[in-house]
């Protein structure tokens, strides 16, 4: 497809179980930032990739969070025993190049996965 | 430090001008995003800003003080469909990632 894709849509989860949330940004966007979102708050950014450099790790909450991006293109969120504090949507968007201001910055949004911890 | 403040809710008449404030404060500033997010979605672009003054995209403007740290989204002929969160985003200029508000929430009545 043209824009940001996110698997699953909905994930329901046990507290302590692993989860991973993945995302497919747009075709050639070396860009690719994770956010979270609760429940009618803002985007909480969690971590960036851009190209083949070491990624920005300083949002991620805590070391349950890790994310990989193999070959530059998909990425994957993992959790690891999940906690209820951690139900929120997962966001994933993607850019042109995140290198340098202007409009080619735009974040293009997928349509995120909805993690509820039981 | 960092911060991005906008008002948590307004309300709006269908068919009235309404007014979202962001006041900004970065290490370096690039540019000024507005989205906007309908809820249950995912944000969607609406504008950007990198020069002082107004730009207008149709019933949407936005308007960027860099002196003063301000800009604005101004929406006019206000729809129903117009009813979402209206998210403003700093992007800095050292790693260009972009700071985010925590949104206003904008109810349209009839």
């Amino acid at each position: 497809g043209a824009g940001v894709s996110q698997s699953p849509s909905n994930k329901v989860t046990e507290k302590g179980k692993d989860v991973e949330l993945r995302c497919d940004p747009i075709s050639g966007h070396t860009a690719l930032y994770w956010y979270r979102q609760s429940l009618g708050q803002g985007l909480e950014f969690l971590i960036y990739f851009q190209g083949n450099s070491a990624p920005d790790k300083s949002g991620l909450p805590s070391d349950r969070f890790s994310a990989e991006r193999t070959g530059g293109s998909v990425s994957t969120l993992t959790i690891q025993r999940t906690q209820q504090e951690d139900s929120a949507v997962y966001l994933c968007a993607s850019s042109s190049s995140g290198l340098a201001g202007g409009p080619q910055e735009t974040q293009y949004f997928g349509p995120g996965t909805r993690l509820l911890v039981l | 430090g960092q911060n991005i403040d906008q008002p948590t809710e307004m309300t709006a008449t269908e068919g009235a001008i309404v007014q979202i404030n962001c006041t900004y404060q970065t290490s370096g500033f690039n540019g000024l995003f507005w989205y906007q997010q309908h809820a249950g979605e995912a944000p969607t672009f609406l504008s950007y800003n990198v020069l002082d003054g107004l730009e207008e995209k149709g019933r949407f403007s936005s308007f960027l003080s860099r002196s003063k740290g301000y800009s604005y989204l101004l929406l006019k002929e206000l729809q129903m469909k117009d009813s979402a969160s209206y998210l403003c985003a700093a992007e800095s200029n050292s790693n260009y990632q972009l700071i985010w508000g925590a949104g206003t929430k904008l109810i349209i009545k009839p």
